[in-house]
C-alpha cells in the first residue's frame, strides 16, 4: 500500500493568512492527488484533483501543486469557513489510501 | 445533482454481519463512466478506503477487508451495498458512500452524508 503522510497534523492561524499544507507519498503518485476538506460532523468535500484542478464551486484562494512524491495545498488568505480537517488522497494504485488528516484551527 | 445516501442499522452486535445500502439519485448507477466506493471513518480518526464496484459487479476491495466483505450493486433500485461479517468493535465508523471516476486518476466525488455504525456486544 501507499502511504500518506501529511504534515502538519495541526495548524494554527488566523483570518487572512496564507496557510500550506504538505502531503508525502511513500512513493511516486505521478500527480494522482486529491485534497479534500471536512467539517465536523460532514463528509468530506472534494477541493482539488490531479494535484491541481480546482473543483467546481471551490474557491480560487485554494490552490495545489506537487509532482512525484510531494504535494502541497494553499490557501491564499485564510477566511472563517476554512477551518476545517483536510486530507490528502492518491489514486495512483489500489487500495487508495488517504493522509491522516491535518486540522486547522483558529489562532 | 447526483445525491448518494447510506441506509441501514446503526448498531450492530459483535461478530455480526453489516449491511449498509447506497441509494443513488439523480443519475443512474450503470453509467460506465463512474465507480461506486465505501469509505468508513471510525470516530475521532482518519478515512479508509473500504472498496468499489462497478455497474456490471465488478469490485475491488481493500486488501485489509476483503476476506470479510463482499459488494453489490442492484441496478433496478439504482443502489449498491457493502456487507463485512464477523464484526468487532474495530469496525465502528462512520461510513460513506461515493462516486468515482475510474480505477485510477479518480476522486471521489460526490459522497452520502455518511451514516454511524456501531459495534457492540
Amino acid at each position: 500500500d501507499i502511504q500518506m503522510t501529511q504534515s502538519p497534523s495541526a495548524l494554527s492561524a488566523s483570518v487572512g493568512d496564507r496557510v500550506t499544507i504538505t502531503c508525502r507519498a511513500s512513493q511516486s503518485i505521478s500527480s494522482f492527488l486529491n485534497w479534500y476538506q471536512q467539517k465536523p460532523g460532514k463528509a468530506p468535500n472534494l477541493l482539488i484533483f490531479a494535484t491541481s484542478s480546482l473543483q467546481s464551486g471551490v474557491p480560487s484562494r485554494f490552490s495545489g501543486s506537487g509532482s512525484g512524491t510531494d504535494y502541497t495545498l494553499t490557501i491564499s488568505s485564510l477566511q472563517p469557513e476554512d477551518f476545517a480537517t483536510y486530507y490528502c488522497q492518491q489514486s495512483y494504485s489500489m487500495p487508495y489510501t488517504f493522509g491522516q488528516g491535518t486540522k486547522l484551527e483558529i489562532k | 445533482q447526483m445525491q448518494l445516501q447510506e441506509s441501514g442499522p446503526g448498531l450492530v452486535k459483535t461478530s455480526e454481519t453489516l449491511s449498509l445500502t447506497c441509494t443513488v439519485s439523480g443519475g443512474s448507477i450503470t453509467s460506465s463512466s463512474y465507480f461506486w466506493g465505501w469509505i468508513r471513518q471510525p470516530p475521532g480518526k482518519g478515512l479508509e478506503w473500504i472498496g468499489s464496484i462497478f455497474y456490471s459487479g465488478t469490485t475491488y476491495y481493500n486488501p485489509s477487508l476483503k476476506s470479510r466483505l463482499t459488494m453489490s450493486v442492484d441496478t433496478s433500485n439504482n443502489q449498491f451495498s457493502l456487507r463485512l461479517i464477523s464484526v468487532t468493535a474495530a469496525d465502528t465508523a462512520v461510513y460513506f458512500c461515493a462516486r468515482h471516476g475510474s480505477k485510477i486518476l479518480s476522486w471521489f466525488d460526490p459522497w452520502g452524508h455518511g451514516t454511524l455504525v456501531t459495534v457492540s456486544s
